[in-house]
């Protein structure tokens, strides 16, 4: 059964205090690893999309990187704007696009 | 370009009813799929219609029910609502090739 699991459940930062969050994953003919930023109430906003391992992805403070079983979302230098909670999601192998999603992180930075 | 839009963004339905969310792709975006989130569970599949054909199904029971038309809009129903029907029900629309789905705002579906 395809899986994927996210760690830290929750994580706290100060300011400028750079992290890493990470997704492993366990699924059947990965076709492409997605991360998603989620604000309360709101539905996911897509940020990006990793095909292969080896892959990197840059938008601003955050980096999201891939390997066979797992994917890191760099945060350097955040700001409290970057409070959120950060979904990791799966795609598997066979023509539906159904995604597995892990619980994800919920991110909160102090000033 | 619009993006995903959800009808109605708030319900409050007494248990035993039933619910109809509608969901408005991106245009030219032919694949509709519907997720459950919860704060227990997370983000949940619930069905994914492609050209008017339900292509995949989540395990859930037969109470949830969807369907897609012509114009790639769609709508899911749930029957005979239960108090743990109760959660953000999100619809996200594809391109169709693997590169990912783009999410609506949700339906917050509070059953009483």
């Amino acid at each position: 059964e395809d899986q994927v699991t996210q760690s830290p459940e929750a994580l706290r930062l100060q300011e400028g205090e750079s992290s890493s969050l990470n997704c492993s994953y366990t699924v059947s003919g990965l076709r492409g690893l997605f991360w998603y930023r989620q604000d309360p109430g709101k539905g996911p906003e897509f940020l990006f999309t990793l095909y292969s391992a080896g892959e990197e992805k840059e938008k601003e403070r955050l980096k999201a990187t891939l390997t066979k079983k797992e994917s890191f979302l760099h945060i350097t230098a955040p700001k409290p704007e970057d409070s959120a909670t950060y979904l990791c999601a799966a795609l598997s192998g066979g023509g539906s696009e159904k995604l597995v999603f892990g619980k994800g992180t919920k991110l909160t930075v102090n000033p | 370009k619009a993006g995903v839009t959800q009808t109605p963004r708030y319900l409050i339905k007494t248990r035993g009813q039933q619910v109809t969310l509608s969901c408005s792709p991106i245009s030219g975006h032919r694949s509709v799929s519907w997720y459950q989130q919860t704060p227990g569970q997370g983000l949940q599949f619930l069905f994914e219609y492609f050209s008017e054909t339900q292509r995949n199904k989540g395990n859930f029971p037969g109470r949830f029910s969807g369907r897609q038309f012509s114009n790639s809009r769609s709508e899911m129903n749930v029957s005979t609502l239960e108090l743990g029907d109760s959660a953000l029900y999100l619809c996200a629309s594809s391109p169709g090739v693997g590169s990912g789905a783009f999410f609506g705002q949700g339906t917050r579906l509070t059953v009483v």
